[in-house]
Protein backbone atom coordinates (compact mmCIF):
# COMPACT_ATOMS: atom_id res chain seq x y z
CA UNK A 1 0.00 0.00 0.00
CA UNK A 2 1.41 3.46 -1.05
CA UNK A 3 2.35 5.47 2.12
CA UNK A 4 4.18 9.13 2.74
CA UNK A 5 7.56 8.37 3.90
CA UNK A 6 9.36 11.22 6.06
CA UNK A 7 13.27 11.79 6.72
CA UNK A 8 14.99 12.09 9.35
CA UNK A 9 12.87 10.74 11.59
CA UNK A 10 14.76 12.44 14.02
CA UNK A 11 16.80 15.32 13.87
CA UNK A 12 18.59 17.12 16.72
CA UNK A 13 19.83 21.21 15.85
CA UNK A 14 21.24 24.10 17.78
CA UNK A 15 18.93 27.58 17.83
CA UNK A 16 19.30 29.94 15.00
CA UNK A 17 20.42 26.65 12.50
CA UNK A 18 18.94 26.28 9.02
CA UNK A 19 17.15 22.88 8.99
CA UNK A 20 15.08 20.87 5.80
CA UNK A 21 12.87 17.90 6.41
CA UNK A 22 11.94 16.29 3.91
CA UNK A 23 9.18 14.51 2.67
CA UNK A 24 7.80 11.59 -0.04
CA UNK A 25 3.71 12.14 -0.75
CA UNK A 26 2.41 9.32 -2.51
CA UNK A 27 2.90 9.33 -6.29
CA UNK A 28 -0.53 10.26 -7.68
CA UNK A 29 -1.52 12.90 -4.89
CA UNK A 30 -1.83 16.51 -6.21
CA UNK A 31 -2.01 18.22 -2.80
CA UNK A 32 0.88 18.16 -0.34
CA UNK A 33 0.68 19.88 2.86
CA UNK A 34 2.46 20.05 6.21
CA UNK A 35 1.09 19.69 9.95
CA UNK A 36 3.33 20.40 13.12
CA UNK A 37 2.50 18.86 16.52
CA UNK A 38 4.04 20.47 19.80
CA UNK A 39 4.51 17.49 22.00
CA UNK A 40 1.12 16.65 24.41
CA UNK A 41 -0.62 19.11 22.52
CA UNK A 42 -2.98 19.36 19.12
CA UNK A 43 -1.90 19.23 15.53
CA UNK A 44 -1.64 22.65 13.75
CA UNK A 45 -1.83 23.14 10.09
CA UNK A 46 1.45 24.95 8.34
CA UNK A 47 0.83 25.31 4.44
CA UNK A 48 -0.28 23.41 1.80
CA UNK A 49 1.28 23.11 -1.93
CA UNK A 50 -0.24 22.40 -4.71
CA UNK A 51 0.76 22.69 -8.25
CA UNK A 52 3.95 23.74 -7.66
CA UNK A 53 2.99 26.86 -4.91
CA UNK A 54 1.50 27.35 -2.03
CA UNK A 55 -2.39 27.30 -1.62
CA UNK A 56 -3.03 28.39 2.16
CA UNK A 57 -0.39 29.10 4.79
CA UNK A 58 -1.47 29.61 8.30
CA UNK A 59 0.28 32.47 10.90
CA UNK A 60 2.66 30.13 12.06
CA UNK A 61 4.29 29.54 8.86
CA UNK A 62 6.29 33.02 8.63
CA UNK A 63 8.92 34.55 6.91
CA UNK A 64 11.33 31.52 8.48
CA UNK A 65 9.56 28.96 6.33
CA UNK A 66 9.95 27.70 3.34
CA UNK A 67 8.29 24.64 1.19
CA UNK A 68 9.61 23.64 -1.87
CA UNK A 69 9.07 20.54 -4.40
CA UNK A 70 13.00 20.63 -5.84
CA UNK A 71 11.55 17.17 -8.10
CA UNK A 72 8.92 15.35 -8.92
CA UNK A 73 8.84 13.46 -6.01
CA UNK A 74 9.73 15.02 -2.63
CA UNK A 75 8.40 17.99 -1.16
CA UNK A 76 10.61 19.53 1.69
CA UNK A 77 10.30 21.90 4.60
CA UNK A 78 12.97 24.25 5.71
CA UNK A 79 13.08 26.29 8.49
CA UNK A 80 15.67 29.06 8.04
CA UNK A 81 16.73 29.86 11.54
CA UNK A 82 15.08 27.65 14.07
CA UNK A 83 14.42 28.60 18.23
CA UNK A 84 13.23 26.72 20.70
CA UNK A 85 9.62 26.72 19.91
CA UNK A 86 10.17 24.98 16.64
CA UNK A 87 10.71 22.02 18.65
CA UNK A 88 7.68 19.64 17.62
CA UNK A 89 6.72 16.58 15.41
CA UNK A 90 6.05 17.81 11.70
CA UNK A 91 4.23 15.75 10.06
CA UNK A 92 3.80 15.88 6.07
CA UNK A 93 0.75 14.44 3.96
CA UNK A 94 -0.70 14.13 1.14
CA UNK A 95 -4.08 13.93 -0.61
CA UNK A 96 -5.12 13.23 -4.20
CA UNK A 97 -8.03 15.94 -4.26
CA UNK A 98 -9.04 18.91 -2.38
CA UNK A 99 -11.23 17.73 0.65
CA UNK A 100 -9.88 14.16 0.20
CA UNK A 101 -8.70 12.33 3.40
CA UNK A 102 -5.04 13.07 4.07
CA UNK A 103 -2.61 10.40 4.23
CA UNK A 104 0.42 11.35 7.11
CA UNK A 105 3.81 10.27 6.88
CA UNK A 106 5.41 9.48 10.25
CA UNK A 107 6.48 12.57 11.21
CA UNK A 108 10.08 13.98 11.94
CA UNK A 109 10.93 14.91 15.69
CA UNK A 110 12.88 18.25 15.62
CA UNK A 111 14.29 19.20 18.79
CA UNK A 112 16.35 22.62 18.80
CA UNK A 113 18.67 23.14 22.06
CA UNK B 1 -13.62 30.41 11.69
CA UNK B 2 -13.76 26.95 11.58
CA UNK B 3 -13.36 25.14 15.00
CA UNK B 4 -13.02 21.62 16.61
CA UNK B 5 -14.25 20.69 20.18
CA UNK B 6 -13.22 17.49 21.64
CA UNK B 7 -14.20 18.28 25.20
CA UNK B 8 -13.12 14.72 26.73
CA UNK B 9 -9.86 14.82 27.23
CA UNK B 10 -8.99 11.32 28.72
CA UNK B 11 -11.13 8.26 28.59
CA UNK B 12 -10.63 5.23 30.62
CA UNK B 13 -12.19 1.98 29.93
CA UNK B 14 -11.63 -1.73 30.56
CA UNK B 15 -11.78 -3.88 27.53
CA UNK B 16 -15.07 -5.13 26.44
CA UNK B 17 -16.52 -1.37 27.11
CA UNK B 18 -17.90 0.60 23.79
CA UNK B 19 -17.11 4.25 24.03
CA UNK B 20 -18.53 7.15 22.30
CA UNK B 21 -16.30 10.28 21.50
CA UNK B 22 -17.34 13.17 20.83
CA UNK B 23 -16.84 16.06 18.52
CA UNK B 24 -18.54 19.02 17.54
CA UNK B 25 -17.40 21.43 14.92
CA UNK B 26 -18.36 24.78 14.27
CA UNK B 27 -18.23 26.46 10.76
CA UNK B 28 -19.68 28.59 8.33
CA UNK B 29 -19.42 26.74 5.05
CA UNK B 30 -22.60 24.90 4.25
CA UNK B 31 -19.72 22.38 2.18
CA UNK B 32 -17.26 21.09 4.81
CA UNK B 33 -15.64 17.51 5.81
CA UNK B 34 -15.22 15.78 8.80
CA UNK B 35 -12.89 13.13 9.76
CA UNK B 36 -11.24 10.94 12.42
CA UNK B 37 -7.28 10.09 13.19
CA UNK B 38 -5.90 7.82 15.41
CA UNK B 39 -2.22 8.88 16.88
CA UNK B 40 -0.97 5.85 18.85
CA UNK B 41 1.64 5.58 21.40
CA UNK B 42 4.09 5.24 18.19
CA UNK B 43 3.48 8.81 17.04
CA UNK B 44 1.89 8.45 13.28
CA UNK B 45 -1.30 9.53 12.41
CA UNK B 46 -3.66 7.31 11.35
CA UNK B 47 -6.64 8.11 8.86
CA UNK B 48 -10.11 6.59 9.72
CA UNK B 49 -12.81 7.90 8.26
CA UNK B 50 -13.56 11.13 5.95
CA UNK B 51 -17.61 12.68 5.80
CA UNK B 52 -18.64 14.96 3.63
CA UNK B 53 -21.73 17.56 4.79
CA UNK B 54 -24.19 16.39 2.51
CA UNK B 55 -23.72 12.66 3.75
CA UNK B 56 -25.61 12.31 7.13
CA UNK B 57 -25.75 8.64 7.31
CA UNK B 58 -23.94 7.02 9.67
CA UNK B 59 -21.13 4.83 9.22
CA UNK B 60 -19.67 1.50 10.39
CA UNK B 61 -16.44 -0.23 9.86
CA UNK B 62 -15.94 -3.69 12.31
CA UNK B 63 -16.02 -2.19 15.79
CA UNK B 64 -16.20 1.33 14.58
CA UNK B 65 -18.97 3.64 13.94
CA UNK B 66 -19.80 6.97 13.36
CA UNK B 67 -22.89 9.13 13.98
CA UNK B 68 -22.91 12.81 12.16
CA UNK B 69 -25.55 14.76 13.15
CA UNK B 70 -25.93 18.53 11.64
CA UNK B 71 -28.72 19.40 14.09
CA UNK B 72 -26.06 19.34 16.81
CA UNK B 73 -22.87 19.54 15.04
CA UNK B 74 -21.80 16.62 15.95
CA UNK B 75 -19.27 13.90 14.42
CA UNK B 76 -19.01 10.90 17.39
CA UNK B 77 -16.99 7.98 17.31
CA UNK B 78 -17.86 4.54 18.64
CA UNK B 79 -15.54 1.92 19.63
CA UNK B 80 -17.78 -1.34 20.74
CA UNK B 81 -15.69 -4.05 22.54
CA UNK B 82 -12.73 -1.97 23.12
CA UNK B 83 -9.56 -3.72 22.76
CA UNK B 84 -6.09 -2.77 24.94
CA UNK B 85 -4.65 -1.86 20.97
CA UNK B 86 -7.66 0.71 21.01
CA UNK B 87 -5.47 2.75 23.47
CA UNK B 88 -4.45 6.18 21.69
CA UNK B 89 -5.24 9.70 21.24
CA UNK B 90 -7.98 9.68 18.47
CA UNK B 91 -8.30 13.00 16.73
CA UNK B 92 -11.28 14.83 14.87
CA UNK B 93 -11.05 17.14 12.18
CA UNK B 94 -12.78 19.67 10.14
CA UNK B 95 -12.13 20.51 6.21
CA UNK B 96 -13.81 23.66 4.42
CA UNK B 97 -14.83 22.70 1.29
CA UNK B 98 -12.99 25.27 -0.80
CA UNK B 99 -10.13 24.60 1.14
CA UNK B 100 -7.60 21.50 2.05
CA UNK B 101 -6.33 23.16 5.61
CA UNK B 102 -7.43 20.49 8.47
CA UNK B 103 -8.51 22.16 11.61
CA UNK B 104 -8.01 19.53 14.74
CA UNK B 105 -9.20 19.10 17.71
CA UNK B 106 -7.11 18.90 20.62
CA UNK B 107 -7.87 15.13 20.89
CA UNK B 108 -9.08 12.68 23.19
CA UNK B 109 -6.67 9.98 24.58
CA UNK B 110 -8.56 6.65 25.24
CA UNK B 111 -6.57 4.03 27.73
CA UNK B 112 -7.93 0.74 27.20
CA UNK B 113 -7.01 -1.60 30.56
CA UNK B 114 -7.13 -5.54 30.31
Amino acid sequence: EPEVTQTPSHQVTQMGQEVILRCVPISNHLYFYWYRQILGQKVEFLVSFYNNEISEKSEIFDDQFSVERPDGSNFTLKIRSTKLEDSAMYFCASSEDLGDEQFFGPGTRLTVL
Amino acid sequence: AQKVTQAQTEISVVEKEDVTLDCVYETRDTTYYLFWYKQPPSGELVFLIRRNSFDEQNEISGRYSWNFQKSTSSFNFTITASQVVDSAVYFCALSEGEYSTLTFGKGTMLLVSP
